[in-house]
């Protein structure tokens, strides 16, 4: 089955104590990228990569890091986490025509609490 | 940077037509994607317009005016299960896809 698995799906962690939220996709897409979503602000892009070791910022990437040392795996790495970065995090993948086209496959999603 | 700007509610009855607008603010504009999502599930795609037009997918259409910077979702033939939150998004040229706030659509009996 196509799809896009996120771990953890939930989290509960106490500021500063390092943390990864894996992704994997098993559709061999090149393009993929990281989302938070807060209550009004919709999905906020935090980084994206468009191919194995090509990764770039979003528009909310500060306390964040990412890695693509393989197709199919993009973690998102949180050094030092805050309590600001409490939120609900999705990974999501297309390849190059189905960007082209919009279409994203979603993960479903990594509910992440700082204390 | 991207801004798109879409209703934050809507409420309609069963059967009744929806149409959810979405204006947005980008450089390099490339093309208008929208989303579903349930519950704070899964977003799921809808539909992509990156010419002008009307896109027809099933009960589900998404139109675009990129002279208007503009477009809609039209859903029509409203069931309960559509009820959900939608978003638009706005892919650039620099492959970055930046997201609405959403617009919660609630379906009544």
């Amino acid at each position: 089955e196509a799809q896009v698995t996120q771990n953890p799906r939930y989290l509960i962690t106490v500021t500063g104590k390092k943390l990864t939220v894996t992704c994997s996709q098993n559709m061999n897409h090149e393009y993929m990228s990281w989302y938070r979503q807060d209550p009004g602000l919709g999905l906020r892009q935090i980084y994206y990569s468009m191919n194995v070791e090509v990764t770039d910022k979003g528009d909310v990437p500060e306390g964040y890091k990412v890695s693509r040392k393989e197709k199919r795996n993009f973690p998102l790495i949180l050094e030092s986490p805050s309590p600001n970065q409490t939120s609900l995090y999705f990974c999501a993948s297309s390849d190059t025509g189905g960007f082209n086209t919009g279409e994203l496959f979603f993960g479903e999603g990594s509910r992440l609490t700082v204390l | 940077g991207q801004s798109l700007e879409q209703p934050s509610e809507v409420t309609a009855v069963e059967g009744a037509i929806v149409q959810i607008n979405c204006t947005y603010q980008t450089s390099g504009f490339y093309g208008l994607s929208w989303y579903q999502q349930h519950d704070g599930g899964a977003p799921t795609f809808l539909s992509y317009n990156a010419l002008d037009g009307l896109e027809e997918t099933g009960r589900f259409s998404s139109f675009l005016s990129r002279s208007d910077s503009y477009g809609y979702l039209l859903l029509q033939e409203l069931q309960m299960k559509d009820s959900a939150s939608y978003f638009c998004a706005a892919r650039s040229n620099d492959y970055k896809l930046s997201f609405g706030a959403g617009t919660t659509v609630t379906v009544r009996a």
